[in-house]
C-alpha cells in the first residue's frame, strides 16, 4: 500500500512564528487531505488538495503531485494552532486514507 | 448544521459484552468509513461502505461488523469486544469514493 511520511515529528513555536510541515507519499494518489486533530482528539479537516495550492486564512497548502510531496504553511501561530497535523492519502478506489505519524506541534505565548 | 455525529462519546466496558457504536450524517454521502487511533500505530482503517448495502474490510477489519441499511447511519458493532480494542474511534463520510472526508468527533472505547 501507499506510505505516508511526515516531517518533523515534533515542531516548538513561539506565537507569531511561521512554519512549514512537509508530507511525502510513495505513489500517485487520488486524495490528499490535510487535518488538524486538537487536544480534545478532535480532527477537523484543513484541505483537501491532491494537488495544487489553497490557503484559507493563516494556513495554507501545495501539493506536487509529480514529485509526490504535500506542504502545510502555518503564519503567524497562534497557541490554539497547538496541536498534531496529519496528512492521509489514498490511491485506490474505496477512499481508503493511510494517515501519516503527524507532527506535533506546540506554539508557546 | 453539516456534521457526522457519534454515540457515545465515552465508553468503558467489559470483555465480551457487545455493543454497538453508532454513526450518523446529515450531508446526504454515499461513503462512510469507521478507523480505529492507537498510540505509535496512528490511524487505520476498520470498514468502509461505499453505499447502501455495500461494505467492505479496510486494513483491521478483525472483531467488528459493521451494516449500511440506510444511507445516512453506519453502526459498528462489536459482538465480543476484547482489551486489544481499547482505542479511540472515528467515523467519517464523503460524497463519494472520491472527496474531502469529514470526520465525526471520536468514540473514546475502553474494554476492561
Amino acid at each position: 500500500g501507499i506510505q505516508v511520511e511526515q516531517s518533523p515529528p515534533d515542531l516548538i513555536l513561539q506565537e507569531g512564528a511561521n512554519s512549514t510541515l512537509r508530507c511525502n507519499f510513495s505513489d500517485s494518489v487520488n486524495n490528499l487531505q490535510w487535518f488538524h486533530q486538537n487536544p480534545w482528539g478532535q480532527l477537523i479537516n484543513l484541505f483537501y488538495i491532491p494537488s495544487g495550492t489553497k490557503q484559507n486564512g493563516r494556513l495554507s497548502a501545495t501539493t506536487v503531485a509529480t514529485e509526490r510531496y504535500s506542504l502545510l504553511y502555518i503564519s503567524s501561530s497562534q497557541t490554539t494552532d497547538s496541536g498534531v497535523y496529519f496528512c492521509a492519502s489514498d490511491k485506490a478506489a474505496g477512499n481508503k486514507l493511510t494517515f501519516g505519524g503527524g507532527t506535533r506541534v506546540l506554539v508557546k505565548p | 448544521e453539516a456534521q457526522v455525529t457519534q454515540n457515545p462519546r465515552y465508553l468503558i466496558t467489559v470483555t465480551g459484552k457487545k455493543l454497538t457504536v453508532t454513526c450518523s450524517q446529515n450531508m446526504n454521502h454515499e461513503y462512510m468509513s469507521w478507523y480505529r487511533q492507537d498510540p505509535g500505530l496512528g490511524l487505520r482503517q476498520i470498514y468502509y461502505s461505499m453505499n447502501v448495502e455495500v461494505t467492505d474490510k479496510g486494513d483491521v477489519p478483525e472483531g467488528y461488523k459493521v451494516s449500511r441499511k440506510e444511507k445516512r447511519n453506519f453502526p459498528l458493532i462489536l459482538e465480543s469486544p476484547s482489551p486489544n480494542q481499547t482505542s479511540l474511534y472515528f467515523c467519517a463520510s464523503s460524497l463519494k469514493w472520491v472527496g474531502t472526508q469529514y470526520f465525526g468527533p471520536g468514540t473514546r472505547l475502553t474494554v476492561l
